[in-house]
């Protein structure tokens, strides 16, 4: 089945430096990928879609020039987040679709602030 | 975008035992999916069922969906230990064009005893 990677998988990171999140598809071409954002015991709460070639697309609330994302290539988007603060931790997971119904999930990437 | 609510939140049982856990959401759908997530970790695809089908099955998973009523089962007979992990479901109304943008629901924590 296709996979989905993220590196780096754990991140410890001091407030106010950036922290870049890479989400890469494996075995397939991802012309969207999906970037989320989860709480301790919480729900997936998407952050915004990323289109390869093309600006993201983010979900209301979400500050665009905190959390950049690139999708460069058709297999890699990465996500960066700015100046960080310790409200940023979170978990972070990214997914890549295939087709309409098809997203395949990256094993996410839990970032501390400290 | 609005989530859908799951209940219950959180759901104990004893190995061998099936286990049920509904979800309901807000808005017209086009699929609906279910997946699990293992602490820390992401999402595994389980199931989709689509919006004009009433009941599908996979291996020890059942899930019903009522778009009359908004909303979906679950059901795992026979659970075992190794089921033990959070379940989601999962809306799509809106296809990007390569994939739809998921509504995730708020989840519920299964923990299956020996």
């Amino acid at each position: 089945g296709a996979v989905v990677s993220q590196h780096p998988s754990r991140v410890i990171c001091k407030s106010g430096t950036s922290v870049k999140i890479e989400c890469r598809s494996l075995d397939f071409q991802a012309t969207t990928m999906f970037w989320y954002r989860q709480f301790p015991k919480k729900s997936l709460m998407l952050m915004a879609t990323s289109n390869e070639g093309s600006k993201a697309t983010y979900e209301q609330g979400v500050e665009k020039d905190k959390f950049l994302i690139n999708h460069a290539s058709l297999t890699l988007s990465t996500l960066t987040v700015t100046s960080a603060h310790p409200e940023d931790s979170s978990f972070y997971i990214c997914s890549a679709g295939t087709s309409e119904y098809e997203q395949y999930f990256g094993p996410g990437t839990r970032l501390t602030v400290t | 975008s609005q989530q859908g609510e799951e209940d219950p939140q959180a759901l104990s049982i004893q190995e061998g035992e099936n286990a049920t856990m509904n979800c309901s959401y807000k808005t017209s759908i086009n699929n609906l999916q279910w997946y699990r997530q293992n602490s820390g970790r992401g999402l595994v695809h389980l199931i989709l069922i689509r919006s004009n089908e009433r009941e599908k099955h996979s291996g020890r998973l059942r899930v019903t969906l009522d778009t009359s009523k908004k909303s979906s089962s679950l059901l795992i007979t026979a659970s075992r230990a190794a089921d033990t992990a959070s379940y989601f479901c999962a809306t799509d109304a809106l296809y990007t064009g390569t994939a739809s943008k998921l509504t995730f629901g708020t989840g519920t924590r299964l923990q299956v005893t020996l």
